[in-house]
């Protein structure tokens, strides 16, 4: 199964709102990263966190990770009409390449 | 060119044909990944391609699919013999450096259909 799960599947707000997706994965990481993807379009790195880091931010966008649960979060704040996308989490190994993704969270936010 | 780029953009193909996409990384970047995503799916990864290393075939689903990476640059996936479930998105990326601490840089993807 992949590493990364994302949760919820699917979330729909109003503008203005925070919106939050939480990723849980299942093995020891180097790395967590957050990625974005419009309609149509490749994928958007987003933030990248790493595994002695809590917490992150960059603009609207804050981050955690937790490593005790295995899991991180994150949050858009205020979010706006153009941040409607898939957002995927992807962990990185140690010594290794490979990063697997979720499946990602659908935010459709309303205008 | 400042982005990854990806050709065909569309790629609408018979069953049993061969088919070849086509993936320019950012110059300068050593890095180059092969993925596939279904339709609402997450990325599947195929394959990884590190300098003069050899490449992590680990992903590719069956001896079908093959990918080569010429002067470390532009890179080339190949599915012969075409079936209806390899249609989806296939899409590169490439990032600077070795392991996986540096963001990956997307195309916008080659949508593959087999009729």
């Amino acid at each position: 199964s992949q590493q990364g799960e994302e949760d919820p599947q699917a979330l729909s707000i109003q503008e203005g709102e925070n919106a939050t997706m939480n990723c849980s994965y299942k093995t020891s990481i180097n790395n967590l990263q957050w990625y974005r993807q419009n309609s149509g379009r490749g994928l958007v790195h987003l933030i990248l966190i790493r595994s002695n880091e809590r917490e992150k931010h960059s603009g609207r966008l804050r981050v955690t990770l937790d490593t005790s649960k295995k899991s991180s979060s994150l949050l858009i704040t205020a979010s706006r009409a153009a941040d409607t996308a898939s957002y995927f989490c992807a962990t990185a190994g140690w010594g290794g390449f490979k990063t697997i993704f979720g499946a990602g969270t659908r935010l459709f936010v309303k205008a | 060119g400042a982005g990854v780029s990806q050709s065909p953009s569309n790629k609408v193909t018979e069953k049993g044909k061969d088919v070849e996409l086509r993936c320019d990384p950012i110059s300068g970047h050593t890095a180059l990944y092969w993925y596939r995503q279904s339709l609402g799916q997450g990325l599947e990864f195929l394959i990884y391609f590190q300098g003069n290393s050899a490449p992590d075939k680990s992903g590719l689903p069956s001896d079908r699919f093959s990918a080569e990476r010429t002067g470390g640059s532009v890179s080339t996936l190949t599915i012969q013999r075409t079936q209806q479930e390899d249609s989806a998105v296939y899409l590169c990326a490439s990032s600077f450096g070795t392991g996986g601490n540096q963001p990956q840089h997307f195309g916008d993807g080659t949508r593959l259909s087999i009729l």
